[in-house]
């Protein structure tokens, strides 16, 4: 069974370009979580969604950035007109429900950007 | 409210020594507390889980101390291993509302042989 899958694994990005991330969740999950790591600091939260619903986008900034998790295919974190505070690592995480003991989180490796 | 407190933030530990991480939480309504370990240039990697219900929770050398009236939980590391040096993330959330994790900022742990 594999597990999340995230890709590109490294994306290297100027300054006004637009970063396209892909998530494909483990097999049988639903629920897609998008999280920002910046270097020395703790992962923070952006944004959960489900198939083709958005359920909290509180953790993301208001400009530039959006999310989709489509009926089929992978769900994409998009950031538009990068800039160089964007550089860091984005992890994606997918659980079977929300709720109950099979909530549990398991997270991708991660796509490192570099926005130069 | 949604903030979880992480320390030290980093630790060096002997081999086969004891390694203790803190955490402490302010919302009450966290009611599910899982800590993660992290190898650099990985993704985190799901390592131990508790629910409030409990006050500890046992899985080989690892073991999580969970106190709820001083809103705190603890990971303790037995017999340090080298392979055990990464960075540990505490973290929280309303898993019944299937809220997202908040995590704590992280320890780096280095265990010497």
């Amino acid at each position: 069974n594999a597990g999340v899958m995230q890709n590109p694994r490294h994306l290297v990005r100027r300054r006004g370009q637009e970063a396209r991330l892909r998530c494909s969740p483990m097999k049988g999950h639903s629920h897609v979580y998008w999280y920002r790591q910046l270097p020395e600091e703790g992962l923070k939260f952006m944004v959960y969604l489900q198939k083709e619903n958005i359920i909290d986008e509180s953790g993301m900034p208001k400009e530039r950035f959006s999310a989709e998790f489509p009926k089929e295919g992978p769900s994409i974190l998009r950031i538009q007109q990068v800039v160089r505070g964007d550089s860091a690592a984005y992890f994606c995480a997918s659980s079977p429900r929300a709720g109950g003991p099979e909530e549990t989180q398991y997270f991708g490796p991660g796509t490192r950007l570099l926005v130069l | 409210q949604q903030q979880v407190k992480q320390s030290p933030q980093s630790l060096i530990v002997q081999k086969g020594g004891i390694s203790i991480i803190n955490c402490a939480y302010e919302n009450t309504a966290f009611d599910y507390f899982p800590w993660y370990q992290q190898f650099p240039g990985k993704g985190p990697a799901l390592l131990i889980a508790i629910r409030p219900d409990v006050s500890e929770k046992k899985e080989g050398r690892f073991t999580i101390s969970f106190n709820k009236s001083a809103k705190q939980f603890s990971l303790h590391i037995m017999d340090s291993q080298p392979g055990d040096s990464a960075t540990y993330f505490c973290a929280a959330s309303i898993a019944q509302a299937g809220t997202a994790l908040i995590f704590g900022k992280g320890t780096t742990l280095s265990v010497s042989s």
